[in-house]
Order: C-alpha cells, then structure tokens, then sequence
C-alpha cells in the first residue's frame, strides 16, 4: 500500500507570497493532520482534517488554513508569507483517530 | 507540553540492542505510548505503540512498567541506520484533542 505523499518536496518563495501544499493519505485513511517544524520549535500540530470537516486546530495565526476533499486529499494554505514561517511541513494520515502516519514534508523555505 | 521525558542523547555499538527511556509519570489510563523515530530531515516513522501490555513488532519492542509510568523501546540489534531522533508520545485516540505532542526526543547514535 502506498505511503502519504506530499508535494512538493521542496519551495522557496519570498515573503508576502502565499503557498499551497498538498497531501495525499494512505488510501483508505480518511483524517489528515499538519504540523510544522522547525529548529526552534520542534513539531507542533497545525490541524487536523476528517471527513472534510476541521476537526481540531493548532495555536497558529489565520494565514494558515487548510481544507480537504471528498477523496481525503488535503491542502494547506499560508498567506502572507514570513521569514518564520521557514520549516518542514509534515502531513500525517490515519483512519480515523489511531496512529498517524507521516508523509516526507516539504521543506519550504522563505527569502 | 510533552508529557514524557526522555534522555537528549544516547549510543549504541552496531550490533547490540538499543535501550531507550521514557517516563510519563502522568499518563492517564486511557492514554497509549507511541514511539517515533525521525532521520534527519524526514517525516517521523512509526515505530510501535502499546497501552498496558508489552508488545514487539518487526522492528521494535515496547516494554511499559506495571505502573505504566515509564517505558523502554527496544532496538535489539541496532544498525547504522538507526541513528535517528526517537519520540516518546502519550496520547489518546477519543479526545476532542486529537494531536501528537512531540518533545525534543532522544538521538539514537548508532557508531560502527
């Protein structure tokens, strides 16, 4: 079975552009989680998406969004890109609420 | 906040069992030990997970005390490939709360 997919593995854009990722889950799973990582910071849980419905949400500012399809893809958004905003984003799917498996990230970086 | 408390860093000889500490003197009843292991720049792999009882699969086995209030992942025959970050994570499928809560983990070190 196919593991989570993200894309792309790798961006850089500059500050004040806006950004999308996408995630494609193990077939089947129909909740998607994201969380951001960085040096300073660690792994800290972004959202989490079930049934296209945002099911729970992470202390971040509102230029983080994100949504999901009917097939259980997921995309998340961030506007007005900031420097800080540099980091691994980490897609993890599951069934339901169980174990989460991760997808490789994206690194994005912003100049 | 991470409710566990593993050690920053550890070694191991290639070849000899990786033993890794985890407490989680809070733990609720209801709530399972995870074990992750990330390689540097990678998104974190699962490893193994138990409530109560000690489980082992393919590549690990999960040791939790009676009291559930500390744990031990262990790699029995380590290889190069296993130096990574290992997280510890406490967690409970049914709450509103639904998230892993990642700490700074333990960096597995496995020298040749």
């Amino acid at each position: 079975k196919a593991g989570v997919t993200q894309t792309p593995r790798y961006l850089i854009k500059t500050r004040g552009q806006q950004v999308t990722l996408s995630c494609s889950p193990i077939s089947g799973h129909r909740s998607v989680s994201w969380y951001q990582q960085t040096p300073g910071q660690g792994l800290q849980f972004l959202f989490e998406y079930f049934s296209e419905t945002q099911r729970n949400k992470g202390n971040f500012p509102g230029r983080f969004s994100g949504r999901q399809f009917s097939n259980s893809r997921s995309e998340m958004n961030v506007s007005t890109l900031e420097l800080g905003d540099s980091a691994l984003y980490l897609c993890a799917s599951s069934l339901d609420q169980n174990t989460q498996y991760f997808g490789p990230g994206t690194r994005l970086t912003v100049l | 906040d991470a409710k566990t408390t593993q050690p920053p860093s550890m070694d191991c000889a290639e070849g000899r069992a990786a033993n890794l500490p985890c407490n989680h003197s809070t733990i609720s009843g209801n709530e399972y030990v995870y074990w992750y292991r990330q390689i540097h720049s990678q998104g974190p792999q699962y490893i193994i997970h138990g409530l109560k009882n000690n489980e082992t699969n393919e590549m690990a086995s999960l040791i939790i005390t009676e009291d559930r209030k500390s744990s031990t992942l262990i790699l029995p025959h380590a290889t190069l490939r296993d130096t990574a970050v290992y997280y510890c994570i406490v967690f409970w499928y049914g709450g509103s709360n639904y998230k892993l809560t990642f700490g700074k983990g333990t960096l597995l070190t496995v020298n040749p």
